[in-house]
């Protein structure tokens, strides 16, 4: 139990389009979502928290215009990467945390996303 | 504030042979400790938490980890190395009350046959 996937799981696109990441929570229901970035042989980075029905929490730094998050239902979270540019390439991870036991429950990840912006 | 730190870029461990990986922690409050694993392009895996009761965390794979206050260690161990167990693992800390985890910036470990 407790698996994330991501869509999709590598994506390339051309500086000034758009790009929107799927995050889903496939055997449980997920109160929190999180979106992360990592650059090559560097940690994770929270990029921001996101609650079901409520508007996201961007860590310092983050751009809210440029990353758009959605937490539509207790299954789905999205990112969308507007205006992309090549410094946008990274690998951004979604995790999930459970709606039981919040306070001490891990964290699930999804695979990533591999995004290549050219 | 919550920080981790993980003091070697990689660990080399000859097959058979046991593994440390190693992490201390800072946070105000009590912690939440935790060890991720990740492999080529892939997310992370969980491996095992500490959160309360015994020091000695066992995991999966194998793996365990033991949580040492005085020192604010949390380190990574197990018997006998595999050379499947090659892979990026990270460190992380929540404080309790916390949603948000602060991860270490990893330790390779690199098993050799």
């Amino acid at each position: 139990g407790a698996v994330v996937s991501q869509h999709p799981s590598w994506v390339i696109c051309k500086s000034g389009t758009s790009v929107k990441i799927e995050c889903r929570s496939l055997d449980f229901q997920a109160t929190t979502m999180f979106w992360y970035r990592q650059f090559p042989k560097q940690s994770l980075m929270l990029m921001a928290t996101s609650n079901e029905g409520s508007k996201a929490t961007y860590e310092q730094g983050v751009e809210k215009d440029k990353f758009l998050i959605n937490h539509a239902s207790l299954t789905l979270s999205t990112l969308t990467v507007t205006s992309a540019h090549p410094e946008d390439s990274s690998f951004y991870i979604c995790s999930a945390s459970r709606i039981r036991d919040r306070g001490t429950d891990e964290q699930y990840f999804g695979p990533g996303t591999r995004l290549t912006v050219t | 504030a919550q920080s981790v730190a993980q003091p070697e870029d990689q660990v080399n461990v000859a097959e058979g042979n046991p593994l440390t990986v190693k992490c201390t922690y800072s946070v105000s409050g009590n912690p939440y400790l935790f060890w991720y694993v990740q492999y080529p392009n892939r997310g992370l895996q969980f491996l095992l938490k500490y959160i309360t009761g015994d020091n000695l965390v066992k995991g999966s794979y194998g793996f365990e980890a033991e949580f040492n206050k005085s020192q604010t260690s949390f380190h990574l161990k197990k018997p006998s190395a595999l050379v499947s167990d090659s892979a990026l693992y990270f460190c992380a800390v929540r404080d309790e009350g916390f949603q948000k985890l602060v991860f270490g910036t990893g330790t390779r470990l690199l098993v050799s046959p």
